[in-house]
């Protein structure tokens, strides 16, 4: 059985720093994209950031780019996602989320860790 | 940025047949895929590369893409579909390629 579990979520003041994590288990890691996306309480999905199978390329949106982190660690099957310069908006629940396919579509999703930002 | 639309809002009764469509430029040309999200939960992916079910997806579930709108079609509609609905595409257009979705739609069940 496939399971993603994120960690780290907290409350944090703006422009502090944060590290999230995702322990995977039930599939093999280091076959798979992996993504960060974010929903604001009360609002839609917005992607944040993947990381293919090997590291080797990233993508971020917009919004946190020059920011955030994504990176993967495949010898404990582990997604992380390092948040610098947070912002009120940044306020969310993250998901980790595994990519399928061409690894753009995302066929697990975790429960997802409450991030805060406020003073 | 790529931009995907839908409505905010669709009704349907009980065993009527429900349709949420997706409009973007040229969509038809793109993968889209669907999730569902019922409140409090994770996001379930319903329908991938436009039409596909993943294996415990009900086959009232189905899809279709052409043009400018992608639409994801629920038939025989039960009140275990009340969620909200989104779909997603890779842009791969831009100078910075990356995950697009649509801003939700909210499906209640009369």
């Amino acid at each position: 059985e496939v399971q993603l579990v994120e960690s780290g979520g907290v409350v944090v003041q703006p422009g502090g720093s944060l590290r999230l994590s995702c322990a995977a288990s039930g599939f093999t890691f280091d076959d798979y994209t992996m993504h960060w996306v974010r929903q604001a309480p009360g609002k839609g999905l917005e992607w944040v950031s993947l990381i293919s199978w090997d590291g080797g390329s990233t993508y971020y949106a917009d919004s946190v780019k020059g920011r955030f982190t994504i990176s993967r660690d495949n010898s404990k099957n582990s997604l992380y996602l390092q948040m610098n310069s947070l912002r009120t908006e940044d306020t969310a629940l993250y998901y980790c989320a595994k990519g399928v396919g061409d690894g753009y579509n995302l066929d697990y999703w975790g429960q997802g860790t409450l991030v805060t930002v406020s003073s | 940025s790529y931009v995907l639309t839908q409505p905010p809002s669709v009704s349907v009764a009980p065993g009527q047949t429900a349709r949420i469509t997706c409009g973007g430029n040229n969509i038809g040309s793109k993968s889209v895929h669907w999730y569902q999200q019922k409140p409090g939960q994770a996001p379930v992916l319903v329908v991938y590369d436009d039409s596909d079910r993943p294996s415990g997806i009900p086959e009232r579930f189905s899809g279709s893409n052409s043009g400018n709108t992608a639409t994801l079609t629920i038939s025989r509609v039960e009140a275990g579909d009340e969620a909200d609905y989104y779909c997603q595409v890779w842009d791969s257009s831009s100078d910075h390629p990356g995950v697009v979705f649509g801003g939700g739609t909210k499906l209640t069940v009369l």
